[in-house]
């Protein structure tokens, strides 16, 4: 079975920098897909960023990039410039195709201003 | 603006109410899916419909009973629930079942209290 890992419950950066967050995972798949989705007080889980298992390059939309690095099971999240608007909870999940999407416990983010 | 939509956004009831709650998308996903999320944890998938026709049940206590009407519609009724089962209760779509790399777009929830 799939698993997702994410080991810091909780994060805090200063306003205006750089914090990354992590997230490993154990598949045996070869094809899947990764995502990372936010979740702010206001409760809808919105879509951050996607990977795909078999592309090399990292994705990247505006602030938000990711470090994906296969061999290790690994899938950090960096989010640059942070934004007060940027404080939620953050999951990272993963899809193999059996219509799952497999959630890791989360990692709740503050931005100290 | 969310493109799924949940109503109530908040509902309390007693234990030996019935209610539904509402999902509903026009997006033209064939995928719909249930998620019952507690406080400080994950969303824990419950039922997903794939082409109106309901593709995994997560052992999910006959006391909760979807219904998929029509491709853009998603009902889950609940008939006489426990007080563990207050949740935010969340669904999601997708473009097309099995696709894994669509991903799953969710509605605001709806936040369940039981008395």
């Amino acid at each position: 079975a799939q698993t997702v890992t994410q080991s810091q419950p909780e994060m805090s950066v200063q306003e205006a920098e750089t914090v990354t967050l992590s997230c490993t995972y154990d598949t045996s798949e070869s094809d899947y897909y990764l995502f990372w989705y936010k979740q702010p007080p206001s409760r809808q889980m919105i879509l951050v960023i996607r990977q795909e298992a078999y592309k090399q390059q990292n994705a990247t939309e505006n602030r938000f990039s990711v470090n994906f690095q296969k061999a290790a099971k690994s899938f950090s999240l960096k989010i640059s410039d942070s934004q007060l608007g940027d404080a939620a909870m953050y999951f990272c999940a993963y899809n193999g195709g059996n219509e799952k999407l497999t959630f890791g416990t989360g990692t709740r983010l503050t931005i100290i201003p | 603006d969310t493109e799924v939509t949940q109503t109530p956004k908040h509902l309390v009831m007693g234990m030996t109410n019935k209610k539904s709650l509402k999902c509903e998308q026009h997006m033209g996903h064939r995928a719909m899916y249930w998620y019952k999320q507690k406080a400080k944890k994950p969303p824990e998938l419950m039922f997903v419909y794939s082409y109106e026709k309901l593709s995994i049940n997560e052992s999910v206590p006959s006391r909760f009973s979807p219904e998929c009407p029509n491709s853009s519609l998603l009902n889950l009724h609940l008939h006489a629930l426990q007080p563990e089962d207050s949740a935010l209760y969340l669904c999601a779509s997708s473009q097309k079942p099995g696709g894994i790399h669509q991903p799953q777009h969710f509605g605001d929830g709806t936040r369940l209290s039981i008395l």
